[in-house]
């Protein structure tokens, strides 16, 4: 089945630790997103990518980072100096020229 | 800042009633609306969207409202249905010259339809 694939659903990680939340997807989408969620606060963008070796930082980008190497691939990196990291976070993707976004499963990540 | 703001937070509607979320936006530049719907757990997924050359658009049960002179947009959710219950998203996108850039979305509203 085509779609995005988060990985892991659930990740707890230790303060000072660095987390890598992997993003597949084999729609042959060009762009790429990371979002946060945290309640009552929407959606807010991370980082977002629109071609292979390129990637733009979002509106919360601060202790975060990310790696666009294949088309299909864009893992993100919350590093320690991210000072609340525990949040929902989701992976997206967009074909070239389309509209629609679509999202993956997400995953939750919750600082120990 | 863009910003789409929505409202209400939370809404309570009994089934078979009309489910109405609203939003308002200030950046005229913006140029497609669509809106999400996000049950727990999940990743949102697109329900409806519009464009600012139409004032409404239905589809099945969901229809969105679109006033560009007051720049609000609403949804409305008819014969609203236990099923419905979820967390609905709009959102707004710059007038696009290329870029990938993204969706400004509004903060969300919890809607439990009660059986």
């Amino acid at each position: 089945d085509g779609g995005i694939t988060q990985s892991p659903k659930y990740l707890f990680r230790k303060e000072g630790q660095n987390v890598t939340l992997s993003c597949e997807q084999n729609l042959n989408h060009d762009a790429m997103y990371w979002y946060r969620q945290d309640p009552g606060q929407g959606l807010r963008l991370i980082y977002y990518s629109q071609i292979v070796n390129d990637f733009q930082k979002g509106d919360i980008a601060e202790g975060y980072s990310v790696s666009r190497e294949k088309k299909e691939s864009f893992p993100l990196t919350v590093t320690s100096a991210q000072k609340n990291p525990t949040a929902f976070y989701l992976c997206a993707s967009r074909e070239r020229g389309g509209n629609t976004i679509y999202f993956g499963e997400g995953s939750w990540l919750t600082v120990v | 800042q863009q910003q789409v703001k929505q409202s209400p937070q939370s809404l309570i509607v009994q089934k078979g009633g009309i489910s109405i979320i609203n939003c308002a936006y200030e950046n005229t530049a913006f140029d497609y609306f669509p809106w999400y719907q996000q049950f727990p757990g999940k990743g949102p997924a697109l329900l409806i969207a519009i464009r600012p050359d139409v004032s409404e658009k239905k589809e099945g049960r969901f229809t969105i409202s679109f006033n560009k002179s007051a720049k609000q947009f609403s949804l409305h959710i008819m014969d609203s249905q236990p099923g419905d219950s979820a967390t609905y998203f709009c959102a707004a996108r710059v007038k696009s010259s290329g870029s990938a850039r993204q969706l400004t979305f509004g903060s969300g509203t919890q809607l439990t339809v009660l059986p």
